[in-house]
């Protein structure tokens, strides 16, 4: 069974400063994985959907890399900023079905101080 | 383009009571799907539906019914609420490509008495 974890779950760091943010599963037979964003008391928005078949996606100052053989996606965030505080979820998507199902890891909670 | 809304946004209710979430979506979505999230628990998918007329139970589907009798709407039924389900309700919709992410709703928070 597929299982997704995040480390740190909380994560706070000082304006401006890079940092990374890890995702783990454990099969590494995945269709592709996920990165969003959650704001307090908000739904969640897609970031990043890097496929299988690709090493990294990126989006502005957001990068996002992916390691099947480890296991592992990281979420480069550079040059931080206050406005970046929310939670980052990374989800994955199985081969198995054909339901668009997709299994979360539980997230990092970030906050960027001034 | 309004993309996911859910109604209502907060919700309180006694234990025994039912109640009906309403999900929308204008993106023409063949997936839908109820999550709740809790703390500690992350999201928990509820039920599912690959396509108007058809819902699928997800991990957590017990005392909620679904049904998706139009393409764009998904309501998620609670017949007799219970303290455990108070919890906040986010419906998400993603379209058939294989590189389609899911649009979430704003989320419903209901709080059962």
């Amino acid at each position: 069974k597929q299982e997704v974890t995040q480390i740190p779950a909380a994560l706070s760091v000082p304006e401006g400063e890079n940092l990374v943010l890890n995702c783990s599963f454990t099969d590494s037979a995945i269709y592709n994985l996920q990165w969003f964003r959650q704001d307090p008391g908000k739904g969640l928005t897609s970031l990043l959907l890097i496929q299988s078949s690709q090493r990294e996606q990126t989006s502005g100052r957001l990068n996002a890399s992916l390691d099947k053989s480890s296991g592992r996606s990281t979420l480069y965030i550079a040059a931080s900023q206050p406005g970046d505080s929310a939670t980052y979820l990374c989800a994955v998507k199985d081969h198995a079905g054909n339901n668009r199902k997709l299994i979360w890891g539980l997230g990092t909670s970030l906050a960027v101080n001034p | 383009n309004a993309g996911v809304t859910q109604t209502p946004k907060f919700r309180v209710l006694k234990t025994g009571q039912s109640m009906t979430l309403l999900c929308a979506q204008d993106m023409n979505h063949e997936y839908m799907y109820w999550y709740r999230q809790d703390p500690g628990m992350g999201l928990r998918l509820i039920h599912y539906s690959v396509g108007e007329g058809t819902t699928a139970k997800g991990e957590v589907p017990d005392g909620y019914n679904v049904s998706r009798l139009k393409k764009q709407n998904f309501l998620l039924g609670l017949e007799s609420a219970a303290p455990s389900q108070t919890s906040v309700y986010f419906c998400a919709s993603t379209g058939q490509g294989a590189t389609d992410t899911q649009y979430f709703g704003p989320g419903t928070r209901l709080t059962v008495l």
